[in-house]
């Protein structure tokens, strides 16, 4: 199976502008999970998108926001960049088994703004 | 709420040696998992082990090992043999049970790991 993929890998972004992420998950994977990663939060959950809804979310400003299509695949929008946007973001996708917990994540999207 | 702590910011270790990294948590849940991810330079987050709360017995994954001792709140990592390729950032993370069936990770600020030739 090929694993959770994210693209663009790099990203560079003035003050102000909008950017979308975008995530594929592990196919037949339904859960996809978005965390921003800085060297001074550390890591730290966004939000979670399961058949389209969004069904659980971290503590951002509404300025992020995510979706999540019919196949699974999720994008995530950052609206009015900020430079403390600048980060790793890291996708990860989920099976919807109750038994299966784990989260597996992508490559990440480096962001910079400047 | 619940946090977990990872108390060693920066550890190093032979080649071939043994080297255990520290974690607590604090929850007031019964019922919870918690994982050890392995993040490399290239960034890639990779899992490395899993620990079932309700589960009495330490998970193990070839040369990585966990200690859960659950009333101390406390889940370190071992890591046996220890080889270059280990060199990581070691996240220790900790996620709910399925109420709603959420997939929140919480995590450690993590453990800088460097395995010396």
């Amino acid at each position: 199976k090929a694993g959770v993929t994210q693209t663009p890998r790099y990203l560079i972004k003035t003050r102000g502008q909008q950017v979308t992420l975008s995530c594929s998950p592990i196919s037949g994977h339904r859960s996809v999970s978005w965390y921003q990663q800085t060297p001074g939060q550390g890591l730290q959950f966004l939000f979670e998108y399961f058949s389209e809804t969004q069904r659980n979310k971290g503590n951002f400003p509404g300025r992020f926001s995510g979706r999540q299509f019919s196949n699974s695949r999720s994008e995530m929008n950052v609206s009015t960049l900020e430079l403390g946007d600048s980060a790793l973001y890291l996708c990860a996708s989920s099976s919807t088994n109750l038994s299966s917990y784990e989260q597996y994540f992508g490559p990440g999207t480096r962001l910079t703004v400047t | 709420a619940q946090t977990v702590t990872q108390s060693q910011p920066e550890m190093s270790v032979q080649e071939a040696e043994t080297v255990t990294l520290s974690c607590t948590y604090d929850t007031s849940e019964s019922n919870y998992y918690l994982f050890w991810y392995k993040q490399p330079p290239s960034r890639q987050m990779i899992l490395v082990i899993r620990q079932e709360a309700y589960k009495q017995q330490n998970a193990t994954e070839n040369r990585f090992s966990v200690n859960f001792q659950k009333a101390a709140k406390s889940f370190s990592l071992k890591i046996s043999d220890s080889q270059l390729g280990d060199t990581a950032m070691y996240f220790c993370a900790f996620m709910k049970p399925h109420a709603g069936n959420n997939r929140k990770l919480i995590w450690g600020l993590g453990t800088s790991l460097a395995v010396n030739p």
